[in-house]
């Protein structure tokens, strides 16, 4: 199994800043890496698939980047709406697919 | 619009069984693989269960193999996940969720809760 690890568990950040998220696949998942956002009560929504290319109607200031086993999330200006957990998920060991943690987004 | 709803979730005593079903709108069901995925209360996202569009080839995690079977009906546009054995660790809100490409998630359903208690 593949374990995808994120951090931080808490990013505390105030809006208008920005903020970056990580995630370690512990071996290579190439570019095969999703990004979900959610937030209380509600389902996940995809926000980055590939590791860097943005689902339909996902906001540019959402960025994805890395490849292997390091990925990055960065929200370039934080909006008040983009407080809430983030969870990546490997896809490359497919169908056996396996997500991270979490990382809670937080005001500071 | 692009829909999933799901629904059957519910209180059940350990050893017991639930079914859930998973109503898709809004696109072509038998084009796409779909999967089932879980979140225990406060806990993070856990894969459970996926389907080939045509329902040939099916996957489940090794916590609920042996014990949930997956299914799909492509004439009525519906997804499933029959649970039987259910065990307190069970508890969670399940998802259904498309398949996009490879393997991300693009479409959720709003989740249906599972309770195994007694």
């Amino acid at each position: 199994e593949i374990v995808m690890t994120q951090s931080p568990a808490t990013l505390s950040v105030s809006p208008g800043e920005r903020a970056t998220l990580s995630c370690r696949a512990s071996q290579s998942v190439s570019s095969n890496l999703a990004w979900y956002q959610q937030k209380p009560g509600q389902a996940p929504r995809l926000l980055i698939y590939g590791a860097s290319t943005r689902a339909t109607g996902i906001p540019a200031r959402f960025s994805g980047s890395g490849s292997g086993t390091e990925f990055t999330l960065t929200i370039s200006s934080l909006q008040s709406e983009d407080f809430a957990v983030y969870y990546c998920q490997q896809y490359n060991n497919w169908p056996l697919y396996t997500f991270g943690q979490g990382t809670k987004l937080e005001i500071k | 619009q692009v829909q999933l709803v799901e629904s059957g979730g519910g209180l059940v005593k350990p050893g017991g069984s639930l079914r859930l079903s998973c109503a898709a709108s809004g696109f072509t069901f038998s084009d796409y693989y779909m999967s089932w995925i879980r979140q225990a209360p406060g806990k993070g996202l856990e894969w459970v269960s996926y389907i080939s569009s045509s329902g040939s080839t099916i996957y489940y995690a090794d916590s609920v193999k042996g014990r949930f079977t997956i299914s799909r009906d492509n004439a009525k546009n519906s997804l499933y996940l029959q649970m039987n054995s259910l065990r307190a660790e069970d508890t969670a809100v399940y998802y259904c969720a498309r398949i996009y490409g490879e393997g991300a998630f693009d479409i959720w359903g709003q989740g249906t809760m599972v309770t195994v208690s007694s």
